[in-house]
């Protein structure tokens, strides 16, 4: 698609269940990225591919967030055990290239940790 | 390293006035450096682009910015103001062996008044 889809809008999960989050990117980009946005205006680096392989996964919290891009499949990130701290807004961005090229973002989806 | 520093955290303009955004970074290489602009609830619309080419780049919706080396800033205009033109807006650095992954800067809020 044209535009890059990020499912669902909201999610909302009690303290220590299972959070999936779901990224299609624009086709023909094989730069995909993950980032949290919290408190508003804070932006984090979590994770990149190249197709289905990580890139760059310097800014992933390990032990409960992990990151897949299948092909011909959604990319996903999912985050287990969920604690509160990880409540934000989680943007997915894609691009043709990895440098000097625009990154294109979804809408984000709102993680709510209760 | 990389860093990056929005002058103001909140800019208010009238409908029709010019607006300026200020941001400086600190780059170790040669950065390429972004203007995006989140409006509420969505994600980030890329605005303009540098990446080496001319140092007064254009974008959409009337907005330009200027690259100076020297003063190492990254400043964001344009001449008149629209109500549209109310959102955040974020001054973004890429480095050439960062393998892609973006520094946001902290934001600023632009409201426009009638």
């Amino acid at each position: 698609g044209e535009e890059v889809a990020q499912t669902p809008k909201h999610l909302v999960r009690g303290e220590g269940q299972k959070a999936k989050l779901y990224c299609a990117p624009i086709k023909g980009h094989s730069y995909v990225f993950w980032y949290q946005q919290v408190l508003k205006n804070e932006f984090k680096f979590l994770i990149s591919f190249q197709n289905e392989n990580v890139f760059d996964e310097t800014g992933m919290p390990k032990e409960r967030f992990s990151a897949k891009c299948l092909p011909n499949s959604p990319c996903s990130l999912e985050i287990q055990a969920t604690k509160l701290e990880d409540s934000a807004v989680y943007f997915c961005a894609s691009s043709p290239g990895r440098t000097n090229q625009p990154q294109h973002f979804g809408d984000g989806t709102r993680l709510s940790i209760l | 390293a990389q860093s990056v520093t929005q002058l103001d955290s909140h800019v208010s303009v009238s409908e029709g006035t010019p607006v300026l955004l200020r941001c400086n970074y600190s780059s170790s290489y040669s950065p390429s450096l972004f203007w995006y602009v989140q409006h509420p609830n969505k994600g980030l619309q890329l605005l303009l682009k540098y990446t080496s080419a001319a140092t007064l780049v254009k974008g959409i919706n009337g907005f330009e910015a200027e690259f100076k080396k020297s003063e190492t800033s990254f400043h964001l205009t344009k001449p008149s103001a629209h109500m549209s033109d109310a959102a955040e807006y974020f001054c973004v650095v890429s480095e050439s062996d960062s393998w892609g992954k973006l520094q946001f800067g902290a934001g600023t809020q632009v409201v426009v008044t009638p």
